[in-house]
């Protein structure tokens, strides 16, 4: 079967850095996708990483390795709105995303 | 900027009663899809859309069906409402020929069905 890993919650302090990971096993592989979503919120897109690699976008970063199944988002000089619950998806074979259960991301002052 | 609305942010139906869900994005996107969300799982597919009056099952489509006669307009039917389809509902759309192809997400529906 598809299956994506994450841890159910995490907590860190503001100013400092968080990796969240994510490790999949799925049927095929066309890119890999981070989305963040507030509490009651939609799900808003943060990133994509097809190739192997680091993808850096201001406080955020996104590390892809195809050949063991595993990426992170890293998130550096964390802020209070970063809690949030942050989502991995996979898209398959048939390009259809397989969805993690997402990392709740708790900030303290 | 892309915007996916749906038709209620919240909705309270009765067990057996027809129910629908509405959504609609401005942004021509050709792929429309509904999900549901339940705490301590992932996003479920339940149908989606790559066109007019095209419409594929995902992974949940039991008890639901789908409507989309307009490429802005892509609906969710629950025939006969029940119990266990209290959920949070959102709707997303996307592209087809682009980068990444990240689906931009509606607000979401929460239904709860007494």
């Amino acid at each position: 079967g598809q299956n994506i890993d994450q841890p159910t919650e995490m907590t860190a302090t503001e100013g400092a850095i968080v990796q969240i990971n994510c490790t999949y096993q799925t049927s095929g592989f066309n890119g890999l996708f981070w989305y963040q979503q507030h509490a009651g919120e939609a799900p808003t897109f943060l990133s994509y990483n097809v190739l192997d690699g680091l993808e850096e976008k201001g406080r955020f970063s996104s590390f892809l390795s195809r050949s063991k199944g595993y990426s992170y988002l890293l998130l550096k000089e964390l802020q209070m709105k970063d809690s949030a619950s942050y989502l991995c998806a996979v898209r398959d074979s048939n390009y259809q995303l397989i969805w993690g259960a997402g990392t709740k991301l708790i900030i303290k002052p | 900027d892309v915007k996916v609305t749906q038709s209620s942010r919240y909705l309270v139906k009765r067990t057996g009663e027809k129910v629908f869900l509405e959504c609609v994005q401005d942004m021509d996107h050709e792929n429309m899809f509904w999900y549901r969300q339940d705490p301590g799982l992932g996003l479920r597919l339940i149908y989606f859309s790559y066109d007019v009056k095209m419409k594929e099952k995902g992974d949940i489509p039991e008890g639901y069906s789908v409507s989309r006669e307009k490429k802005e307009r892509f609906s969710l039917i629950l025939e006969s409402a029940s119990t266990n389809q209290t959920s949070m509902y959102l709707c997303a759309s996307s592209w087809t020929s682009h980068w990444g192809n990240e689906q931009f997400f509606g607000p979401g529906t929460r239904l709860t069905v007494l």
